[in-house]
């Protein structure tokens, strides 16, 4: 069985531009989240995903962030205009159900130049 | 919010020895705490958790504990290989059943392990 599927695994963009990362997770799984560790800090929550409804997006810092799930299959998140600060790991996980183990992707390395 | 502190930030051992890593949380409430095993290219895997209702679990090499009233949890490696050599992160879920997995992180431990 597939595990859980990001893309790119690494964007260079310069500063200003428009990225998007694609998630896709485990087949099944309602539950997507989104992550993302910047500057070697700790891992931040951003959002929560049940099938294609915002559980939880209490994390997002900022509207330059907007995270889809159409369909509520794969998600995409997409920066726009991408800043410096931007830059670091973003991880997507899924889940079967809340309290069920998340399964994390790979990771998608950004940085903003 | 919940809030979790995790040292060491590094830990540096020899091939063979014990590694322990030690995490502190603030939400009482928090009632699963997993550790993830961070690799260079690789997603950040689940390599052990615990449940607010047992003291310790283990599996082979690995072992986790947690004190509940003291609300701090620890990794534990044992006979430490080469492959131990990663990031691992401790987590602690803001336990709402039924709130989903939204997991507070530690800092990270950059654990070496030297031949």
């Amino acid at each position: 069985e597939a595990g859980v599927t990001q893309f790119p695994s690494h964007s260079v963009i310069e500063k200003g531009q428009t990225v998007t990362l694609r998630c896709d997770p485990i087949s099944g799984h309602d539950n997507l989240y989104w992550y993302r560790r910047v500057m070697g800090k700790e891992i931040k929550f951003l959002l929560h995903f049940v099938k294609e409804s915002k559980q939880d997006e209490s994390g997002m810092p900022n509207n330059r962030f907007l995270a889809e799930r159409t369909g509520g299959t794969y998600s995409t998140l997409k920066v726009q205009p991408a800043e410096l600060e931007d830059s670091g790991v973003y991880f997507c996980a899924s889940s079967f159900r809340p309290g069920a183990e998340a399964f994390f992707g790979q990771g998608t390395r950004l940085t903003v130049v | 919010g919940e809030n979790v502190e995790q040292h060491p930030s590094t830990l540096s051992v020899q091939e063979g020895d014990s590694a322990v890593i030690k995490c502190t949380y603030s939400d009482s409430a928090s009632n699963y705490f997993p550790w993830y095993k961070q690799e260079l290219g690789k997603g950040s895997q689940l390599i052990i958790d615990i449940r607010s209702n047992v003291g310790e679990k283990k599996d082979q090499r690995i072992a986790v504990t947690l004190n509940k009233t003291a609300k701090h949890f620890s990794l534990h490696i044992t006979e430490t290989q080469p492959e131990d050599s990663a990031v691992y992160f401790c987590a602690a879920i803001e336990g709402v059943t039924g709130g989903g997995n939204k997991l507070t992180f530690g800092t990270g431990t950059q654990l070496k392990v030297e031949l």
